[in-house]
């Protein structure tokens, strides 16, 4: 069964500290895998998009990598500000049958001052 | 640059009646895809149009729940008639890609939803 697992489920950090958000999935075929942010009351905002031979892409602060071997993926984020405060999703695009999404439940990550 | 816009922002409405949510995509944008997200599921994706055409609708929960795009600048999800489990809130997304195979490999931008409460 397609599942995509992410872990913490919430987090809380100090403003300036860095952390990291896992993502597990046994999604087959791979497609790609990408990572969302969402603020309290927005959608989703697209942070990155990684394909099968991508092992690291950078977007500002955020660091997101793969691991198509062990179905892995994370995002870091560097020096957390305020505003990093919001649920990131993971979300991995299945190959064959389109429309095939299989969305994470997200952490929700919580920056104090 | 206009987002995608989805209205209205709020529904509450009484099971049983009628309830059309409506989004405008991205001026350009050739894919469109309607989402619901609870607590309990997280977001789940409904259907998918590319090009106006409904691809793929197996997300759909049941024949209460119908999708259409009469163009490329407007869409609509129908709910009737509504009950109290269908209380979300309803996002659509669009992006560029003429076809699945493009679509995928390009980000989705999406609306800031609508929050429905049925009573």
């Amino acid at each position: 069964k397609n599942q995509v697992e992410q872990s913490p489920q919430s987090l809380i950090i100090l403003e300036g500290k860095n952390c990291t958000l896992q993502c597990n999935y046994t999604v087959s075929p791979f497609s790609n895998l990408r990572w969302y942010k969402q603020d309290t009351g927005r959608g989703p905002v697209s942070l990155t998009i990684m394909t099968f031979s991508e092992n690291t892409k950078s977007n500002g602060r955020y660091t997101a990598t793969l691991d198509a071997d062990t179905k892995q993926s994370s995002l870091h984020i560097t020096a957390s500000q305020l505003s990093d405060s919001a649920s990131y999703i993971c979300v991995v695009i299945a190959g064959g049958s389109q429309g095939n999404l299989i969305f994470g439940k997200g952490t929700k990550l919580s920056v104090k001052p | 640059d206009a987002g995608v816009i989805q209205s209205p922002r709020h529904e509450v409405t009484e099971m049983g009646q009628e309830v059309t949510l409506r989004c405008k995509p991205i001026s350009g944008h050739n894919s469109l895809f309607w989402y619901r997200q609870t607590m309990m599921r997280g977001l789940e994706l409904l259907i998918y149009f590319n090009n106006n055409v409904p691809i793929d609708d197996s997300g759909m929960p049941e024949d209460r729940f119908s999708a259409k795009m009469p163009n490329a600048s407007f869409s609509t999800l129908k709910i009737q008639p509504s009950e109290p489990r269908d209380s979300a809130v309803y996002f659509c997304a669009s992006s560029l890609g003429a076809g699945w195979g493009a679509t995928i490999s390009r980000p989705q931008h999406f609306g800031d939803g609508t929050r429905l409460s049925i009573l």
